[in-house]
């Protein structure tokens, strides 16, 4: 079974920080990660797939790269609406990552 | 504008069966596959099943295979998730979530780009 790592599990953070979580698979997924936001109470949110395609509508600050078994998520500037929960998935077969959350410093 | 409403969900003793359901509005449902996603309150998310557009092919998380039955009716819109012999373990906010794209375990290009609010499974005696 391909299992799914994030690292960090939480981070504090300010507003305008750059912020880069990381996602790792135990086998090679080539470039089938995705990156979801979760905000408390509410389904996750679609952001990135294939490791780098912005969905439409996600602002530019979020950036996706990796290929094979490490990948990143790095927020550029840290804006009030990104404190939120991150989980990578993987589309082999569907596996997600335990989530990485970030809150305010 | 897509919509995904599960419903469904609520208590049940252990050992007994729930049958969730998905109505979705908004998109060609024909067109996609479409997925159960679980999370138990407070903690991760955990895929749970998976169905292609045609029904032709389904896939189980290891937790439930056997005990859990994936089915969709283009005809109406809906997925459905019947889950029999619930235990302890089973209890979660059961999504469903729209794929990219229309078969399932297809790799690269493949996302999970809509979901539901989620419906609660309780499973106590």
């Amino acid at each position: 079974a391909i299992q799914l790592t994030q690292s960090p599990s939480s981070l504090s953070a300010s507003v305008g920080d750059r912020v880069t979580i990381t996602c790792r698979a135990s086998q090679d997924i080539r470039n089938a990660l995705v990156w979801y936001q979760q905000k408390p109470g509410k389904p996750p949110k679609f952001l990135i797939y294939d490791a780098s395609n912005l969905d439409n509508g996600v602002p530019s600050r979020f950036s996706g790269s990796g290929f094979g078994t490490h990948f990143t998520l790095t927020i550029s500037s840290l804006q009030p609406e990104d404190f939120a929960t991150y989980y990578c998935q993987q589309f082999y077969t569907y596996t997600f990552g335990p989530g990485t959350k970030v809150d305010l410093k | 504008e897509v919509e995904l409403v599960e419903s469904g969900g609520g208590l049940v003793q252990p050992g007994r069966s729930l049958r969730l359901s998905c109505a979705t509005s908004g998109f060609t449902f024909k067109d996609y596959a479409m997925h159960w996603v679980r999370q138990v309150p407070g903690k991760g998310l955990e895929w749970v099943s998976g169905i292609s557009w045609n029904s032709e092919t389904e896939d189980y998380a290891d937790s439930v295979r056997g005990r859990f039955t994936i089915s969709r009716d283009n005809a109406k819109n809906s997925v459905y998730l019947q889950m029999n012999r619930l235990g302890a373990e089973d209890v979660a906010l059961y999504y469903c979530a729209k794929a990219k794209h229309y078969d399932i375990l297809s790799g690269p290009g493949d996302a999970f780009d809509m979901w539901g609010q989620g419906t609660l499974v309780t499973v106590s005696s």
